[in-house]
């Protein structure tokens, strides 16, 4: 069965520094993607970052980078220079193929706080 | 481009009344997904669809029913409401297939409570 565990359930970072949110997963499916969206505090879900199983190197967007490792089954979300803009509940995710059917399933969110 | 829209933003529900929430995309993506966030959670699937007329059962889905008669529109029908079922719902789309970098795009949500 797949399963995706974030075990930091809140987070406090001071701006301008960097954090990391933590990500492992759970499938035996060798194709899987995983992504990370951010929920601010309005609800809607933004797309912020995707890394793909068989990709040789780490995903980069802007700011956000993902430390993808496969042998540990970990996925974390890098964010660089925090922005008070970054405050927000930051879900990871995971799609798999072979058994699952494209399947997306979410983490229990780990709760961003950036203080000024 | 409107992406994802769901219907409505907010209901307030009694208990045993039925409702179905809308949802259409414009993307013409294959896949659909339903989902709900209760307070301080993570989203649980309730259904999906990998194209019109094909859904399938997600994590949580009992009290719930689904159709996808189009490849534009997956309503979710909740039949005899029950307090259990406040939550927020999502619905969502993306390409699918075995193509697996490809994000979900959400709709805004709808926030229902069953009282």
């Amino acid at each position: 069965a797949q399963k995706i565990t974030q075990t930091q359930p809140g987070m406090f970072v001071q701006e301008k520094e960097a954090v990391t949110l933590d990500c492992t997963y759970d499938t035996s499916d060798p194709s899987y993607g995983l992504f990370w969206y951010k929920q601010p505090s309005s609800g809607e879900m933004i797309f912020l970052i995707y890394q793909g199983s068989y990709d040789q190197q780490n995903a980069t967007e802007g700011r956000y980078s993902l430390n993808f490792q496969k042998a540990r089954k970990s996925a974390n979300l890098v964010i660089s220079a925090s922005q008070l803009g970054d405050s927000a509940m930051y879900f990871c995710a995971m799609r798999a193929w072979v058994g699952s059917q494209g399947n997306l399933i979410f983490g229990k969110g780990t709760k961003l706080s950036v203080k000024p | 481009n409107a992406g994802v829209t769901q219907t409505p933003k907010f209901r307030i529900l009694k208990i045993g009344q039925s409702m179905t929430l809308q949802c259409t995309q414009d993307m013409n993506h294959n896949y659909m997904y339903w989902y709900r966030q209760d307070p301080g959670m993570g989203l649980k699937l309730i259904y999906y669809s990998v194209g019109a007329g094909i859904t399938d059962k997600g994590e949580v889905p009992n009290g719930y029913n689904v159709s996808r008669s189009t490849t534009e529109d997956f309503p979710l029908r909740l039949e005899l409401a029950a307090p259990s079922q406040t939550s927020v719902y999502f619905c969502a789309s993306s390409f699918g297939g075995q193509v697996a970098n490809t994000e979900a795009f959400f709709g805004q949500g709808t926030r229902l409570t069953v009282v």
